[in-house]
């Protein structure tokens, strides 16, 4: 079973940088077929993807964040990472990574349980 | 960008009742088309995937049907684990989309 868990910072002040890993177990990240996203969630508002990457290096971004927002991974220890420099209040939210199946549709199918980040001064 | 309009935004349901959400692209997606579910404090769950193919392990209450842009998700007989938020997704492009939420509240 596919597991992942987010973990870094829950408190930014603005202007700082946000930077969160997931950790995936259960499944190598290096599969193919396999994107793997980070997605947030306003409080007590939707979704909105932020990006993925493949391990062969493809990313793609939300154009709204691409400016901000780098997403890397480390496959010696299963993990990745989003970076989403010169945060502001609007960035605060649940965090959620995530692994994308890719068969011609994009699926978040395992999820993280998500980290609450708070940017405040 | 992909807009992916939901409607109602909330509902109010008894245990049984047969539930329909819909969810409109602002262009056409052909059939690429998720549904979650997400719980209070909870990550979402895929129920859908491609309009109309049932999540392994989700209950064949949950169907979906739709394509080009009018989609919807339909629950033939609502259980009480089923009150909460569900979300359409566009897949057509990458900029991936979500739609506002549905909430399925207890009548």
């Amino acid at each position: 079973q596919v597991q992942l868990q987010e973990s870094g910072p829950g408190l930014l002040k603005p202007s700082q940088t946000l930077s969160l890993t997931c950790t995936v177990s259960g499944g190598s990240i290096s599969s193919g077929g396999y994107y793997w996203s980070w997605i947030r969630q306003h409080p007590g508002k939707g979704l909105e993807w932020i990006g993925y990457m493949h391990y062969s290096g493809s990313t793609d971004y939300n154009p709204s964040l691409k400016s901000r927002v780098t997403i890397s991974i480390d496959t010696s220890k299963n993990q990745f990472s989003l970076t989403l420099s010169s945060v502001t209040a609007a960035d605060t939210a649940v965090y959620y990574c995530a692994r994308t199946s890719y068969g011609g549709n994009f699926i978040f199918d395992y999820w993280g349980q998500g980290t609450l980040v708070t940017v405040s001064s | 960008d992909i807009q992916m309009t939901q409607s109602p935004s909330s509902l109010s349901a008894s245990v049984g009742d047969r539930v329909t959400i819909t969810c409109r692209a602002s262009q056409s997606i052909s059939s690429f088309l998720n549904w979650y579910q997400q719980k209070p404090g909870k990550a979402p769950n895929l129920l859908i995937y491609a309009a109309s193919s049932l999540q392994s392990g989700v209950p064949s209450r949950f169907s979906g049907s739709g394509s080009g842009t009018d989609f919807t998700l339909t629950i033939s007989s609502l259980q009480p684990e089923d009150f909460a938020t569900y979300y359409c997704q566009q897949t057509y492009k990458t900029f991936l989309t979500f739609g506002g939420g549905t909430r399925v509240d207890i009548k």
